[in-house]
């Protein structure tokens, strides 16, 4: 069946350092792909989005690609903030009938000043 | 534009209790989406409702049920509560498009219901 598969955690990191969060996944047909981030005690809040190969979907400085070649989406930010420690999680939304969001197990981000 | 909310935010029960908790989606959004999240299992999907309709189920026993009325406000009901059902119960709304649009669209979260069985 489709599943996400996302690096461990936690990736700890000092600001303004270059951070990448792996993502690759598994699913028939040509399936949507998203960042969701987490923040302690709160909601999933979407980061960013793709709908088909080699899009880039891109908000706050973050990005991801979607290499259908490599069925990856790996999540990167040349400068992370303190403010972005939180976890995040790599989700897919099937080609098939259905809303269902499949996620990745999260990876925490904890970024020190 | 209000978010997605969800009601009670935190709940104390105890093991063989029953269980609502409610869902308000953004306004103009008729699909609703529940999931369970727990340290152990992550996120995990357990049903989605369209137009009063439950068109998607997971994998959970019968003990998890939902309805959505017609203003597309959606309930979850757990009955027989087990300690293993504590769990953030997260909601998550969105248009509920057709056909090929529908894996593209996004869907936003509310900020869940905190479940603690005791």
């Amino acid at each position: 069946g489709d599943s996400v598969t996302q690096m461990e955690g936690p990736v700890t990191l000092s600001e303004e350092a270059f951070l990448t969060i792996n993502c690759t996944y598994t699913a028939t047909g040509y399936p949507s792909l998203f960042w969701y981030v987490q923040y302690p005690g709160e909601g999933l809040q979407l980061l960013l989005k793709a709908t088909k190969a080699d899009d880039k979907g891109s908000n706050k400085g973050f990005e991801a690609t979607y290499r259908k070649e490599t069925t990856s989406f790996h999540l990167e930010k040349g400068s992370v903030q303190v403010s972005d420690s939180a976890v995040y999680f790599c989700a897919l939304s099937p080609s098939y009938n259905t809303d269902k969001l499949i996620f990745g197990t999260g990876t925490r981000l904890q970024v020190f000043p | 534009k209000a978010g997605v909310t969800q009601t009670p935010r935190y709940l104390i029960k105890t093991r063989g209790q029953q269980v609502t908790l409610s869902c308000s989606p953004i306004s103009g959004h008729r699909s609703v989406s529940w999931y369970q999240q727990t340290p152990g299992q992550g996120l995990q999907f357990l049903f989605e409702y369209f137009s009063e309709t439950q068109r998607n189920k997971g994998n959970f026993p019968g003990r998890f049920s939902g309805r959505q009325f017609s203003n597309s406000r959606s309930e979850m009901n757990v009955s027989t509560l087990e300690l293993g059902d504590s769990a953030l119960y997260l909601c998550a709304s969105s248009f509920g498009l057709a056909g090929a649009s529908r894996a593209s669209e996004t869907q936003y979260f509310g900020p869940g219901t905190r479940l603690l069985v005791l």
